[in-house]
């Protein structure tokens, strides 16, 4: 069975910085891209950030570029966000979710049930 | 890059349909054939509903379709059921390789 499992998600303050994991398992991890997307209170789904299949190209959503970075381990099959200077927008679930393709088309065959992150003082 | 525009809320009753639109730009919806629609129920994640437009991944009932017309794309549901009261977003591919969302239709059957 196909399944993503995030982790790392806590309270923060503002400023700060936190590492969100997402374990894989049940397909073959580095044949398809990866993707972050949160989720605000209230508020509908953001793209966040996309790698693709191979980690050789990454990509970023305007409000967190310069802030944030994907990586993935293929040899773990586990997906990574690196966030740094963490503002209280940034509060919100984020999602690991396996794209389609392997490169980050935004079809997302498969989520985690996500990580909360809070953002405040 | 903005969000897509969808209407709030859309709603029918059991057996009839509901269309849900999308507006993008030419930088998105009307540039590429990769628009997603996700069904979100409360407390839960995403499930992907509609991908490149028009194809349903496995176990998506086919009452469920969509479609596209310059930058507007749109989502159907046929015979809606009590099961399909949720929230819909639709997600286009669009220019520097990043991924854009609607903000969402609430749809409710009466």
């Amino acid at each position: 069975e196909e399944q993503l499992l995030e982790s790392g998600g806590g309270l923060v303050q503002p400023g700060g910085s936190l590492r969100l994991s997402c374990a894989g398992s049940g397909f073959s991890f580095t044949n398809y891209a990866m993707t972050w997307v949160r989720q605000a209170p209230g508020q509908g789904p953001e793209w966040v950030s996309g790698i693709t299949g191979s980690g050789g190209s990454t990509t970023y959503a305007g409000s967190v570029k310069g802030r944030f970075t994907i990586s993935r381990d293929s040899s773990k099959n586990t997906l990574f966000l690196q966030m740094n200077s963490l503002r209280a927008e940034d509060t919100a679930i984020y999602y690991c979710a396996k794209d389609l393709r392997i490169w980050s088309s935004g079809g997302m065959d498969l989520w985690g049930r996500g990580t909360t992150v809070t953002v405040s003082s | 890059q903005s969000a897509l525009t969808q209407p709030p809320s859309a709603s029918g009753s059991p057996g009839q349909s509901v269309t849900i639109s999308c507006t993008g730009t030419s930088s998105d919806v009307g540039d590429y054939n990769y628009v997603s629609w996700y069904q979100q129920h409360p407390g839960k994640a995403p499930k992907l509903m509609i991908y490149e437009v028009t194809k349903r991944p496995s176990g998506v009932p086919d009452r469920f379709s969509g479609s596209k017309s310059g930058n507007t794309a749109s989502l159907t549901v046929s015979g809606l059921q009590a099961e399909d009261e949720a929230d819909y977003y639709c997600s286009s591919y669009a220019d520097s390789n990043i991924a854009v969302f609607g903000g969402g239709t609430r749809v409710t059957v009466l």
